[in-house]
């Protein structure tokens, strides 16, 4: 079954400092992969995604993500954060299973000292 | 566009009282899903319909959790009895896929408080 792992529950990063976000996903083949962000109260906001081709994605807000096919992995950077980066960030992956609904990480926590 | 559309926005209930959560999806949108996210963990998916058909439902407590999409359209997911442990956010999403584009919507969805 497909999965999803981000290793970090909590970081903390101060303000305009370079951040990463790491994901690692289990799929066999080339996988569908997602960075989401929520805000506390809010719903999930789409960062970027990745299909296919160039493995370098470029989303909103400045993040970027990279997939890695030799580690399995999908990490998520912004080279200077902002204070209002603060929020809750979760990788997704499409399982396959049965239909076609995302299958989320736990997520990670990011704080931004001033 | 309009986004998803969720309601309520909050409930609070007691244990073993029913309560209904209603969705509307984007125009357009065949596939339906419905995700439960508790405290600190990310969104676990309930059930995925395409059109009003269920694709998946295999993470649904089916002793006490049901769903509806009536037309191919809006949704409602309905918890009887609540259980304590069914406090959490449930969020609806829809999507459309195509041959090599996947896009996904979520609501804001509505916080359950189980007391």
């Amino acid at each position: 079954a497909q999965s999803v792992t981000q290793p970090d529950i909590h970081i903390t990063v101060s303000e305009g400092a370079s951040l990463e976000l790491r994901c690692n996903y289990s799929y066999g083949a080339t996988p569908y992969l997602f960075w989401y962000v929520q805000s506390p109260g809010q719903g999930l906001q789409l960062l970027l995604k990745y299909f296919s081709g160039d493995t370098l994605v470029q989303g909103i807000k400045g993040f970027e993500a990279e997939f890695k096919r030799s580690q399995s992995s999908f990490n998520l950077r912004k080279p200077s954060v902002h204070w209002s980066d603060a929020a809750e960030y979760f990788c997704a992956v499409v399982g396959y299973q049965a239909g076609t609904a995302l299958i989320f990480g736990k997520g990670t926590t990011l704080s931004v000292s001033s | 566009e309009a986004g998803v559309a969720q309601s309520p926005r909050y409930k609070i209930i007691e244990k073993r009282q029913s309560v209904a959560f209603w969705c509307n999806p984007i125009s357009g949108h065949a596939t339906l899903y419905w995700y439960q996210q508790i405290l600190g963990q990310g969104p676990k998916l309930l059930i995925q319909f395409q059109n009003n058909g269920v694709v998946d439902d295999s993470q649904l407590p089916k002793d006490r959790f049901s769903a509806e999409r009536l037309k191919g359209v809006d949704s409602t997911l309905k918890i009887q009895p609540a259980k304590l442990e069914d406090s959490a956010v449930y969020l609806c999403a829809s999507s459309f896929q195509g041959a090599s584009n996947y896009g996904y919507t979520f609501g804001s969805g509505t916080r359950l408080t189980v007391v």
